[in-house]
């Protein structure tokens, strides 16, 4: 089967890190993407990986290990804006099926 | 046009009735995605379009749901006979290319949705 699993919700404090995971077991793998949606809003890319390593895109982050099924996304120097749902998702072997997580809302709090 | 728009914003429909959503994609984008999103819920993989053929219809629930694409442009989802379940949040999503991995292009570019209200 497929499964992509991500925390529910999580909680922040404005200017800290955090770290949200990802772990996936899907048919074949072409590559991983995060998209942050704020509510009543549609998705927006943030990163993709297909390689293992970490990719940085100023306060965000996100890395990967396909051998693990395993991608985290961190955010830093957390902003109230940053209060969102960010969904994990993979795209299966000819990367015309992506899978995507149920979201996890994160809530940064002053 | 700027980016991918849908319509309608909303659409609430009697059970039983057909609905027909649209989708205008960002224009040279060749792949083309739908997607449902119950509330609370993640993304729910509906169809793919490569340019104007479908090579993964998996996603479609059931045979009441239908999906096309001319030109290689606008695509339109049809559900006929809608049933209550349908309710929900359809978003379309677009990419200038799609399945390659590694090559930049491929992440997807969503409209702002059409949800679907079935009494």
């Amino acid at each position: 089967g497929q499964n992509i699993d991500q925390p529910t919700e999580m909680t922040a404090t404005e200017g800290a890190i955090v770290q949200i995971n990802c772990t996936y077991q899907t048919s074949g793998f072409n590559g991983l993407f995060w998209y942050q949606q704020h509510a009543g809003e549609a998705p927006t890319f943030l990163s993709y990986n297909v390689l293992d390593g970490l990719e940085e895109k100023g306060r965000f982050s996100s890395f990967l290990s396909r051998s693990k099924g395993y991608s985290y996304l961190l955010l830093k120097e957390l902003q109230m804006k940053d209060s969102a749902s960010y969904l994990c998702a993979v795209a299966n072997t000819g990367g015309f099926k992506t899978i995507f997580g149920a979201g996890t809302r994160l809530f940064v709090k002053a | 046009g700027a980016g991918v728009s849908q319509s309608p914003s909303n659409k609430v429909t009697e059970k039983g009735k057909d609905v027909e959503l649209r989708c205008d994609p960002i224009s040279g984008h060749t792949a083309l995605y739908w997607y449902r999103q119950s509330l609370g819920q993640g993304l729910e993989f509906l169809i793919y379009f490569q340019g104007n053929s479908a090579p993964d219809k998996s996603g479609l629930p059931s045979d009441r749901f239908s999906a096309e694409r001319t030109g290689g442009s606008v695509s339109t989802l049809t559900i006929q006979r809608t049933q209550q379940e349908d309710s929900a949040v359809y978003l379309c999503a677009s990419s200038l290319i799609g399945g390659l991995a590694g090559v930049g292009g491929n992440e997807q570019f969503f409209g702002p949705g059409t949800r679907l209200t079935v009494l």
